[in-house]
């Protein structure tokens, strides 16, 4: 069992480029969500997901894209890297299905640096 | 707004010592609080989840308690080892929030042989 696997672990990008952080679960987890992580700030929350199809913003959401067409995947999209998107990303899973929450499950990071 | 602190930012412990990490958050309408333990480089694991209509839940060598009429969660960790050294962080999910966690900055647990 996987868990969650983001790819990739390590990007190097100059500013302005784009690219895809990839997010995968394969635990049937209806609740997806996106973090990024800076020194002295905690994790902060980027984009959610409650199911396929259905996505929302979070605390930090400019900048980014994200869409959710199957429940296993929930890539998140740069579309113009800047320097302040410097960071470490996170993505989570957790089950809604159950009568009760449910811990989240997180992936190991990608380590994004923007030159 | 949800609004989480973490008290101290650091702790140094030799090995064997019981020891507190805390928690306090500004919103008390909350659906439920977790505790979270991150090694350098890694993501994060759930270490215990305490229901809003729980006082406490333990887990091996850990107890989580959580007070929410006054903003209060603490974390208890018996008999420290060295394997335990890692940031711990603590998360209350908000009533209307739509399941979102708000994180505390952690605390840094270096156990020492």
């Amino acid at each position: 069992n996987a868990g969650v696997t983001q790819t990739p672990k390590f990007q190097v990008l100059k500013t302005g480029q784009s690219m895809t952080l990839q997010c995968a679960q394969d635990m049937n987890h209806e609740y997806m969500s996106w973090y990024r992580q800076d020194p002295g700030m905690g994790l902060r929350l980027i984009h959610y997901s409650v199911g396929a199809g259905i996505t929302d913003q979070g605390e930090v959401p400019n900048g980014y894209n994200v869409s959710r067409s199957t429940t296993e995947d929930f890539p998140l999209r740069l579309l113009s890297a800047a320097p302040s998107q410097t960071s470490v990303y996170f993505c989570a899973s957790r089950s809604q299905r159950t009568g009760s929450y449910q811990p989240q499950h997180f992936g190991d990071g990608t380590r994004l640096s923007i030159l | 707004k949800q609004e989480v602190t973490q008290i101290p930012a650091a702790l140094s412990v030799p090995e064997g010592e019981n020891l507190v990490l805390n928690c306090s958050f500004t919103d008390s309408a909350i659906y439920n609080l977790q505790w979270f333990r991150q090694d350098p480089g890694k993501g994060l694991t759930s270490l215990l989840l305490i229901q809003s209509s729980q006082r406490e839940q333990t887990s091996g060598r850990l107890n989580a308690s959580l007070d929410k009429s006054s903003g209060r969660s603490t974390l208890y960790i018996a008999a420290s080892q060295p394997g335990d050294s890692a940031t711990y962080l603590c998360a209350p999910t908000s009533r209307g929030s739509n399941y979102k966690l708000t994180f505390g900055k952690g605390t840094l647990l270096t156990v020492n042989p």
